[in-house]
């Protein structure tokens, strides 16, 4: 089962707007991740969150967690055509062992 | 970040026969390689473990006879999907990890199996 829930499903915004997303988890976890997954390929790491960290940034990205919600939020600021994909949190259950959430579709358009 | 491959890319075989799948990380060893399972517009299913040398773990609901993975060294990894049926056909990913040295997992670029 999954242990991550995203919302929303699907994500429609125009280029130069913030794309923010969601994920929610059910069990305590080591770090928090989100995952960037274009059509039909392989899945490229976006950032990393420790369980003990509230927030961090890397370029567009900012990445929020709540361990007492057990939850996390992943923004992509002035966002680009090229960051349309598939967005995926994982939950690290230890020993890298990785859950993933339903994902949410990200379309960016020019 | 490290490189991890798979070979290959994609395939297309008849029901009832066998394929392998390979996973190599090309410049890192991985103590642990992790094997899941896309179905189109789905999320990725974890499907098994597999530490280097020993026997791999598998996930509830996946069977070990009809996905047979084998790690047999730090940077090589393979999954065998015997006897496959059109309910095979699926995306499969994996990733390479190494627990002394990072909390990051890299993943391949994926195997599109088709099974007609």
């Amino acid at each position: 089962s999954q242990q991550g829930e995203e919302d929303p499903q699907a994500l429609s915004i125009q280029e130069g707007e913030n794309a923010t997303m969601n994920c929610s988890y059910k069990t305590s976890i080591n770090n928090l991740q989100w995952y960037r997954q274009n059509s039909g390929r392989g899945l490229v790491h976006l950032i990393l969150i420790r369980s003990n960290e509230r927030e961090k940034h890397s370029g567009r990205l900012r990445v929020t967690l709540d361990t007492s919600k057990k939850s996390s939020s992943l923004l992509i600021t002035a966002s680009r055509a090229a960051d349309t994909a598939s967005y995926f949190c994982a939950t690290d259950l230890g020993w890298g062992k990785l859950q993933f959430g339903a994902g949410t579709q990200v379309v960016v358009t020019p | 970040g490290a490189v991890v491959s798979q070979h290959p890319s994609w395939v297309i075989c008849k029901s009832g026969t066998s394929v392998k799948i390979e996973c190599r990380s090309l410049d890192f060893q991985a103590t642990t390689m992790f094997w899941y399972r896309q179905f189109p517009k789905q999320s990725l299913m974890l499907m098994a473990t597999s530490n280097e040398g020993s026997k791999a773990t598998y996930e509830q609901g996946v069977e070990k006879d009809k996905f047979l993975i084998n790690h047999a060294s730090l940077t090589l990894s393979t999954l065998t999907v015997t006897s496959a049926h059109p309910e095979d056909s699926s995306f499969y990913i994996c990733s390479a990890y190494n627990w002394d040295s990072t909390d990051t997992q890299y993943f391949g670029p994926g195997t599109r199996l088709t099974v007609l």
